[in-house]
C-alpha cells in the first residue's frame, strides 16, 4: 500500500540544538517533496521544496535532504528556538501534480 | 487580496443539509487544491484544479462531494446530504505553478450536528 510516514510521537528538544524530522514513503515516485509548518488553528505554511534529482537544499536555518533510493527525506532545523515549535508536515508531489501530505510531527523547543 | 481567503470560517449544519464552502485563491494562481483535515491528522487530498478543469478528483470520498471552479479563479466545494463524519477543517490552497509551493487559506471548520 502507499504510505507517507512521519514520527507520530512529538519531538522535544532544547533551545539551540538541531531538530531532525523524518519522512519516509512507500510505493510512491514523487517528482517533488515539500515541507510545511502548521500552527494550531492555521493553514500550513510552505518551507522548502526539493526535486527528485536534488540531494539537499538549504534555507537559512533549515536543511532538507532527499534520498529517492531510501525513499526518505530528513528535515533539519539548526539552532532551534521556542518559536520553531509547531507541527511539520511532509508532502509528496506526484506526477500530474497531485500533492499529498503526511500526518505531521509535532516539535516542541524548550527554552 | 493578500492571501487565500476561505469563507465561511466556521459552519455548523444539521445532518442531511447541503453546504457550500468558498475559496478565493491568490490572483493569478492557476492551480487550486482542496484538502480536509481532521484533528491530529495531516491534510487529506480531495481535488486539484488546473485552471477551470478538475485535473485530479480522486480524493473526493463519494458522490456527495463536488467542486467547481467555473472561471479559473474562485472555487466552491459542495457537500450534499451532510453526515457527521464530514465534520473537519476544509483547507484550500493555490499555487502559481502546478505542484509547486502552495499557499493555504485559514480553512473552514465544518461541524455537522
Amino acid at each position: 500500500s502507499q504510505k507517507i510516514e512521519q514520527n507520530s510521537e512529538a519531538l522535544n528538544i532544547q533551545e539551540g540544538k538541531t531538530a531532525t524530522l523524518t519522512c519516509n514513503y512507500t510505493n510512491y515516485s514523487p517528482a517533488y517533496l515539500q515541507w510545511y509548518r502548521q500552527d494550531p488553528g492555521r493553514g500550513p505554511v510552505f518551507l522548502l521544496l526539493i526535486r527528485e534529482n536534488e540531494k539537499e537544499k538549504r534555507k537559512e536555518r533549515l536543511k532538507v535532504t532527499f534520498d529517492t533510493t531510501l525513499k526518505q527525506s530528513l528535515f533539519h532545523i539548526t539552532a532551534s528556538q521556542p518559536a520553531d515549535s509547531a507541527t511539520y508536515l511532509c508532502a509528496l508531489t506526484l506526477g500530474g501534480f497531485k500533492t499529498i501530505f503526511g500526518a505531521g510531527t509535532r516539535l516542541f523547543v524548550k527554552a | 487580496g493578500a492571501g487565500v481567503s476561505q469563507t465561511p470560517s466556521n459552519k455548523v449544519t444539521e445532518k442531511g443539509k447541503y453546504v457550500e464552502l468558498r475559496c478565493d485563491p491568490i490572483s493569478g494562481h492557476t492551480a487550486l487544491y482542496w484538502y480536509r483535515q481532521s484533528l491530529g491528522q495531516g491534510p487529506e487530498f480531495l481535488i486539484y484544479f488546473q485552471g477551470t478543469g478538475a485535473a485530479d478528483d480522486s480524493g473526493l470520498p463519494n458522490d456527495r462531494f463536488f467542486a467547481v471552479r467555473p472561471e479559473g479563479s474562485v472555487s466552491t466545494l459542495k457537500i450534499q446530504r451532510t453526515e457527521r463524519g464530514d465534520s473537519a477543517v476544509y483547507l484550500c490552497a493555490s499555487s502559481p505553478i502546478s505542484g509547486g509551493e502552495a499557499f493555504f487559506g485559514q480553512g473552514t471548520r465544518l461541524t455537522v450536528v
